[in-house]
């Protein structure tokens, strides 16, 4: 399995609600990322967990949190959003090798969130 | 200055012809070097990862790095409609740290 997949693909939330997105790879990467790219922009680094743990965090505000349950799985929650939030959120994995590269992420196909 | 500088473009090309996308750096830390291929409305998709100066080819794609010049290329032989996308350079020091993305060039291959 080479494939991250993230759920849902389309969320529309007000900006009172509380959703969450997913996150799952079976690669066996022991590193995840969050990213949020706006139209026409580069992917933003939100987040990185490296072997479960909160090893990045980019100044990201509150409303965002993550989460990572175990080596598969990875969430944002997310509260109390502003419509400025609205973009694709990615999720992507690699490996983690010390000081050596991480060959590359491996990409999600990404949430498209939209908040009104 | 950017760390990264990537030609937005778009840049629009015949089927059959050679393209050509580049970008610089200017961070010498940078070590390891990337090109992904992004599809409207999907995530990015690593197409090349090298980390040596020279050139390492895949099928129809060769990616150069220069590092003496701060300059990396993507090529890409007989190009395809398929090959529609946008192309983003993404460079690193090393280790599962931060990834620097440059902005991408939108490409069209016209039939």
């Amino acid at each position: 399995d080479t494939e991250v997949t993230q759920t849902p693909k389309h969320l529309v939330m007000g900006m009172t609600n509380k959703k969450s997105l997913k996150c799952e790879q079976h690669m066996g990467h022991r590193a995840m990322y969050w990213y949020k790219q706006k139209a026409k922009k580069p992917p933003e680094l939100m987040f990185v967990y490296s072997y479960e743990k909160l090893s990045i965090n980019e100044s990201v505000p509150s409303r965002f949190s993550p989460e990572c349950p175990n080596s598969s799985l990875l969430n944002l929650h997310l509260h109390a959003l502003q419509p400025e939030d609205s973009a694709l959120y990615l999720c992507a994995s690699s490996q983690v090798k010390g000081g050596s590269p991480n060959y590359g992420y491996t990409f999600g196909s990404g949430t498209r969130l939209t908040v009104v | 200055q950017k760390e990264v500088e990537q030609d937005p473009g778009p840049l629009s090309v015949p089927e059959g012809a050679i393209v050509s996308l580049n970008c610089t750096y200017s961070n010498s830390a940078f070590q390891y070097f990337m090109w992904y291929r992004q599809y409207s409305r999907k995530g990015p998709e690593l197409l090349m990862y090298t980390y040596s100066s020279g050139n390492k080819e895949d099928g129809r794609f060769t990616a150069q790095v220069d590092k003496s010049s701060k300059y990396i290329s993507l090529f890409i032989r007989d190009s395809q409609p398929s090959d529609s996308a946008t192309y983003l350079c993404a460079m690193e020091s090393g280790g599962y740290q931060k990834v620097t993305f440059g902005t991408g060039t939108k490409l069209q291959v016209i039939p």
